[in-house]
């Protein structure tokens, strides 16, 4: 079993529709978290942080926890074309060590 | 601006030829890491740094060298750089281990 999982995609989504991206870890003690984004050949740009159970939101974006089911997501409303890119989920496993995710593919369609 | 720079952007060499890319932080942070990023293989990362002079395999240590004499800075050294190394390479830096990690732009590396 992978220490975070993603599915790859792609997760094509219509203009103007919520995202949902689903990002699972095999590390119960795991204590923070977080979102990337990644357009081709660029680095990965940090878009969300969250530590604790719960909803966070930042715009557009809402990152959601559950740390009892290992469980961390992140939604996009009113998707956009520059919303096209790769996400990468990334979570600190107990020993220290930041590990990502392969991440998932989103195509906004017009 | 807060910011982490990589140099060079772009490289291109021969097998075996030594080389250093360098990478740089403004932000006074103590933690910083090397990735390389290959298709179907996402992100793994090479060694990190913990501070000054505390330095640490990661991953995919073998074949790199990494020294850290200044904050601020945690160049990647290839000493006999194979095909095999070819890839995608971010520096990374954050004020913890387990903080947010900023990215450098990325140095894409290509060995013949």
């Amino acid at each position: 079993q992978k220490e975070v999982e993603q599915n790859s995609g792609p997760l094509s989504v219509p203009e103007g529709a919520i995202a949902s991206l689903n990002c699972t870890y095999s590390d119960r003690v795991s204590q923070s978290f977080f979102w990337y984004r990644q357009y081709s050949g660029k680095s990965p740009e940090l878009i969300m942080s969250i530590y604790s159970n719960g909803d966070k939101e930042d715009g557009r974006f809402t990152a959601q926890l559950n740390k009892a089911s290992q469980y961390v997501s992140l939604l996009i409303r009113d998707s956009q074309p520059s919303d096209s890119a790769t996400y990468l989920c990334a979570v600190n496993l107990s020993w220290g060590k930041l590990q990502f995710g392969a991440g998932t593919q989103v195509v906004v369609t017009p | 601006e807060a910011q982490v720079t990589q140099n060079p952007r772009y490289l291109i060499t021969v097998t075996g030829k030594k080389l250093t890319v360098t990478c740089s932080q403004n932000m006074n942070h103590e933690y910083m890491s090397w990735y390389r990023q290959d298709p179907g293989l996402g992100l793994r990362q090479i060694y990190y740094s913990m501070n000054v002079e505390v330095t640490d395999k990661g991953d995919v240590p073998e074949g790199y060298k990494v020294s850290r004499k200044e904050k601020r800075n945690f160049p990647l050294i290839l000493e006999s750089p194979s095909p095999n190394q070819t890839s995608l390479y971010f520096c990374a830096s954050s004020f913890t281990r387990d903080g947010e990690q900023y990215f450098g732009p990325g140095t894409r590396l290509t060995v013949t």
